[in-house]
């Protein structure tokens, strides 16, 4: 059964801070790894993940994906109060649909 | 349009009623899907549609469920016989084909059940 793990489930920083969310995924047929910002209803899109090793950017944002360890992380930077959201990881298999994990509520406060 | 859009943004419905709900995927993209958030979960997957193809109806959790996507492009979700646990977020995404395509969300449709 495909199964994807978040780690931690909450964090609470304090801006500036910087930030490590975890991805641990067992999926069969692995294509990629989306990662996604969800803040009141709609999850925006953040990075996709293909390859292993090569880091995604996006101003503080970074992520990274092991497919031989099957894990993933992003990385934030310099946290502001408007990172403030629920962080989804979702790998993709073969049926094409996303298996999400339960997120990481971060709460960045001032 | 510009993005995915879903209607209505709200449903308030009594147990026993069937409702519709409604996706508007991106212009151009072949690929649809369904999934629902309940309190306190993560996405879970319904249905999807990739082009004229059968759709994969593995996550829909019981026939009071159905999909249908006409002309390739709109898609309704129609639960029939409601029950107070498919409260929930009802999220649709479109993406250009699928598998390794970026799926983009719509705003979603929140369900309740009384």
């Amino acid at each position: 059964e495909d199964k994807v793990v978040q780690s931690p489930l909450s964090l609470v920083v304090h801006e500036g801070d910087t930030v490590t969310l975890n991805c641990s995924y067992e999926v069969t047929n692995f294509r990629s790894l989306l990662w996604y910002k969800q803040e009141k209803k709609a999850p925006t899109f953040l990075f996709m993940l293909t390859s292993s090793g090569i880091e995604k950017k996006s101003g503080r944002l970074s992520s990274i994906l092991d497919k031989k360890e099957l894990f993933s992380i992003l990385n934030i930077t310099a946290t502001q109060t408007g990172d403030s959201a629920v962080y989804l990881c979702a790998p993709g298999g073969s049926q094409g649909n996303l298996i999400f994990g339960k997120g990481t509520k971060l709460s960045v406060k001032p | 349009g510009a993005g995915v859009s879903q209607s209505p943004s709200n449903k308030v419905t009594e147990k026993g009623k069937d409702v519709e709900l409604r996706c508007d995927p991106i212009s151009g993209h072949t690929a649809l899907y369904w999934y629902r958030q309940s309190l306190g979960q993560g996405l879970e997957f319904l249905i999807y549609f990739q082009g004229n193809s059968a759709p994969d109806k593995s996550g829909l959790p019981s026939d009071r469920f159905s999909a249908e996507r006409t002309g390739g492009s709109v898609s309704t979700l129609t639960i029939q016989r409601t029950q107070q646990e498919d409260s929930a977020v009802y999220l649709c995404a479109s993406s250009l084909a699928m598998v390794t395509d970026t799926q983009y969300f719509g705003p979603g449709t929140r369900l309740t059940v009384l």
